[in-house]
């Protein structure tokens, strides 16, 4: 079954907390992205990453950090400097053709 | 201006009544347009690219607007399982990185 999982569904941390969402998948796409949304609102782009060992700042990178050392792979760490980390985060991928298919995403909750 | 703007709504229709949403994007260099439909607290799955000839799948029409830079999506005889969000994603062009803009979604709610 090829697709994009991540892990966990939901999770919860104290605040001051650093804490790392996995993103994983088989469909030997390129390219990987992060994006939160927040109630209401549509997605916003964290980090992105083309190929393996390079990724990119996306809009609102602050606080958060990634790693690409494998091509299935894309981990995303949410620091204890993110001022307001509770959010759905979602990891997308793409074959290069712009479609991107997301994973089921991770409900953080920060307390 | 947003880059990517929609009407959040929420619509509200009766079963088998024709709806449609628009998308306006700011930036003229777009070059691929897409609509995606994310139930509740689920995540966006890819509905439909959006082409310059325009775009059918079943009661799903999806169409661009170049001149006056907007998509829309249009659903005929609506189910009650249509009732969703749904995002407009723009690539901005200028760049090979493959970023999509996702609009805020529009909120359609299907009534018996």
């Amino acid at each position: 079954d090829g697709g994009i999982t991540q892990s966990p569904k939901y999770l919860f941390r104290k605040e001051g907390q650093n804490v790392t969402l996995s993103c994983e998948q088989n469909l030997n796409h390129d390219a990987m992205y992060w994006y939160r949304q927040d109630p209401g609102q549509g997605l916003r782009l964290i980090y992105y990453s083309q190929i393996v060992n390079d990724f990119q700042k996306g809009d609102i990178a602050e606080g958060y950090s990634v790693s690409r050392e494998k091509k299935e792979s894309f981990p995303l760490t949410v620091t204890s400097a993110q001022k307001n980390p509770t959010a759905f985060y979602l990891c997308a991928s793409t074959a290069g053709s712009y479609e991107q298919y997301f994973g089921p995403g991770t409900r953080l909750t920060v307390t | 201006r947003k880059e990517v703007e929609q009407d959040p709504g929420p619509f509200n229709v009766p079963e088998g009544a024709t709806v449609a949403f628009n998308c306006t994007y700011s930036n003229s260099a777009s070059q691929s347009f897409f609509w995606y439909r994310q139930d509740c607290r689920k995540e966006p799955k890819l509905l439909m690219s959006v082409y310059s000839s325009g775009n059918e799948d079943g009661r799903f029409t999806a169409q661009l607007n170049r001149a006056s830079q907007y998509i829309s999506l249009l659903i005929r005889d609506s189910k009650l399982s249509d009732s969703a969000t749904y995002l407009c994603a723009v690539n901005p062009g200028g760049s090979n990185t493959g970023k999509l803009i996702f609009g805020q979604g529009t909120t359609l709610q299907v009534k018996p």
